[in-house]
Order: C-alpha cells, then sequence, then structure tokens
C-alpha cells in the first residue's frame, strides 16, 4: 500500500510569515494517462470535517485563498501558506489517490499554530 | 448547493453492528463516488473504501474488508456503511466524502462509541 508521510508533524509561525508542510508518497502518484498527479491537500479546524484546498496537487479549489499554493510531483509535494492568518490555524493533510493497487491514503497531518 | 447529511451518534456494544447513512443532495448523486474516512479521537484521518453510486460497485481498504459494507438507495439518494463486529478500537468520527479522486464535499460526521 502506498503510504503518505508528512513533515513536519507540527509547526509554528508567525502571523503574516509563510508555512511550509510537505508531503512524501512511497510511490509516485503521476499519471501518465492525464498527466497530473493524483495529490490532494485538506485543511482541518477542530469540531468540522476536512475542507478540500487544493487537488491535482496544485489546482486550488473554489474560494480558497490564493494565499494557498500547492506544488511538487510524483512523491514530492508541498503546500505553502503565504501571509499566515489567525483563521490558518488548523490540521492539514494530504491524500493521494492511485489505481495500483486502487485506493485513497492520508498523511498523518500537520497541526499548524500561531507563534 | 452540494449537501451530505449524516445520521446521528450512536453508542454499540463491542461485537455489534452500525450502519450509519449519508443522505445527499444538490447534485446528481449518482455522478460522484460516495468515500467513507473516519478519524479516531484526537487521531488523523482514515479512508475506509467509496462505492459508485450509480453502479453500486465498491472498493474497500484491506483493513476493513469483510467487516465494511456500503450500500445505496438511488430513489432516495442516500449512502450507507455498515461495520460488523464492533470492537473498542473503531470508536470514532466516520464521515462521509463525495469525490472520485479528491473529496470536494464532507458530511458532518456521525459520532460511534463502542464501549461496553
Amino acid at each position: 500500500d502506498i503510504v503518505m508521510t508528512q513533515s513536519p508533524d507540527s509547526l509554528a509561525v508567525s502571523l503574516g510569515e509563510r508555512a511550509t508542510i510537505n508531503c512524501k508518497s512511497s510511490q509516485s502518484v503521476f499519471s501518465n494517462s492525464n498527466n497530473q498527479n493524483y495529490l490532494a491537500w485538506y485543511q482541518q479546524k477542530p469540531g468540522q470535517p476536512p475542507k478540500l484546498l487544493l487537488y491535482w496537487a496544485s489546482t486550488r479549489e473554489s474560494g480558497v485563498p490564493d494565499r494557498f499554493s500547492g506544488s511538487g510531483s510524483g512523491t514530492d509535494f508541498t503546500l505553502t501558506i503565504n501571509s499566515l492568518q489567525a483563521e490558518d490555524v488548523a490540521v492539514y493533510y494530504c491524500q493521494q489517490y492511485h489505481s495500483s493497487p486502487p485506493g485513497h491514503t492520508f498523511g498523518q497531518g500537520t497541526k499548524l499554530e500561531i507563534k | 448547493q452540494v449537501q451530505l447529511v449524516q445520521s446521528g451518534a450512536e453508542v454499540k456494544k463491542p461485537g455489534a453492528s452500525v450502519k450509519v447513512s449519508c443522505k445527499a443532495s444538490g447534485y446528481s448523486f449518482t455522478s460522484h463516488d460516495v468515500n467513507w474516512v473516519r478519524q479516531a479521537p484526537g487521531q488523523g484521518l482514515e479512508w475506509m473504501g467509496w462505492m459508485n453510486p450509480n453502479s453500486g460497485d465498491t472498493l474497500y481498504a484491506r483493513k476493513f474488508q469483510g467487516r465494511v459494507t456500503m450500500t445505496r438507495n438511488t430513489s432516495i439518494t442516500t449512502a450507507y456503511m455498515e461495520v460488523r463486529s464492533l470492537r473498542s478500537e473503531d470508536t470514532a468520527l466516520y464521515f462521509c466524502a463525495r469525490g472520485n479522486h479528491d473529496f470536494d464535499s464532507w458530511g458532518q460526521g456521525t459520532l460511534v462509541t463502542v464501549s461496553s
């Protein structure tokens, strides 16, 4: 099974600064059939379900502020949050979809706090 | 707007079964997979499996094969997930989520508590 490993497990960033979260897959999530990486990022605040932020590794979901961006390909991905706001405090998860073997896997999560 | 509304909290004894429902509205129910994801208290997200509401085809994560069944009733646009032989480690918040690759809409979650 594909294993998704996020780093760090937690981080504290000052308001207005940049936060960077990494996600590494045990095998490539790139699809040659459509030239896309099957990698998504979610934000989960306490007491709420997760919210989709980015899909195809770098495409922002409708309504997501442009301070959230994603990059990477194959097995290594990054979520970047520029100009950190207080409302960005949450746990962030990466998630992959792979067709062989089929299924989804989440990273263990990264807790983001304000310094 | 797209909505997924789940059934209420459940308390079950070890060895029992639980069936959680997920009522979909605001979109074509048969056009998007329904996934189930659980989250144990204070822990991360764990994908359990998906169901194609059009065909009824399912795929379960290896960990849950043989103990979980996902079904649907298209006439009332509702998906179901049943977990059998519950144990204390199954205590968690269970979410349904729409999507074939990424999950763009989520239910509010159903807390299942397994306790003797």
